[in-house]
């Protein structure tokens, strides 16, 4: 299985929306409805923001969110804050039981 | 709330076998599906695979001949062991908690994470 593809970087300035696209294959992204998105502070470890798809675990404003269309996921955040500035990385349920993740995107608040 | 953490030695001789254990605190290992991921250094994060107390398991097919994901119950621990080591394997492993059943790839609880170098 190959690695999902992402932007290795993305930026925006405070207050401003930014989307993150997250590319994969009809047997992964495209097949299923399970795509999770992470945010990864530097020396932390990840935290679950987005799943299947749209979904926001509780705590997660709702500045974060996603979207799908065909192989390609998506994550937006709105109103984009100091904090948001981080790794994202998304991942995807796919065929055989398997999950594969991103490249990664470095998100930079200007 | 629960918590996971990660053990294990920080360094591994390369062709040796890494081995590295989940202590899950807050909850039973029971209820959930267990994964571990790892990140090398400067690098994405790698899912390596999960498993079910009643056995159920899925690896990466990149490294499934050389993963072997266990749970013990008695101790609210699952464990990773990884053969054949090299300089490739050197990353942070992270023990996590699948948030469903059978898992998705949504991973809602994670462990800071463990260091391992493999070097001679």
């Amino acid at each position: 299985q190959s690695a999902l593809t992402q932007p290795p970087s993305a930026s925006g300035s405070p207050g401003q929306s930014v989307t993150i696209s997250c590319t994969g294959t009809s047997s992964d992204v495209g097949g299923y409805n399970y795509v999770s998105w992470y945010q990864q502070h530097p020396g932390k470890a990840p935290k679950l923001m987005i799943y299947e798809v749209s979904k926001r675990p509780s705590g997660v404003p709702d500045r974060f969110s996603g979207s799908k269309s065909g192989n390609t996921a998506s994550l937006t955040v709105s109103g984009l804050q100091a904090e948001d500035e981080a790794d994202y990385y998304c991942n995807s349920f796919a065929r055989s039981n398997n999950v594969v993740f991103g490249g990664g995107t470095k998100m930079t608040v200007l | 709330q629960m918590q996971l953490q990660e053990s294990g030695p920080g360094l591994v001789r390369p062709s040796e076998t890494l081995s590295l254990t989940c202590t899950v605190s807050g909850g039973s290992i029971s209820s959930y599906y267990w994964s571990w991921i790892r990140q090398p250094p400067g690098k994405g994060l790698e899912w390596i695979g999960y498993s079910h107390y009643s056995g159920t398991t899925s690896c990466n097919p990149s490294l499934k001949s050389r993963v072997t994901i266990s749970i013990d119950t008695s101790k609210n621990q699952f464990s990773l062991k990884l053969s054949s080591v090299t300089a490739a394997d050197t990353a942070i492993y992270y023990c996590a908690r699948d948030k469903h059943w059978p898992p998705r790839g949504d991973m809602d609880v994670w462990g800071k994470g463990t260091t391992v170098t493999v070097s001679s």
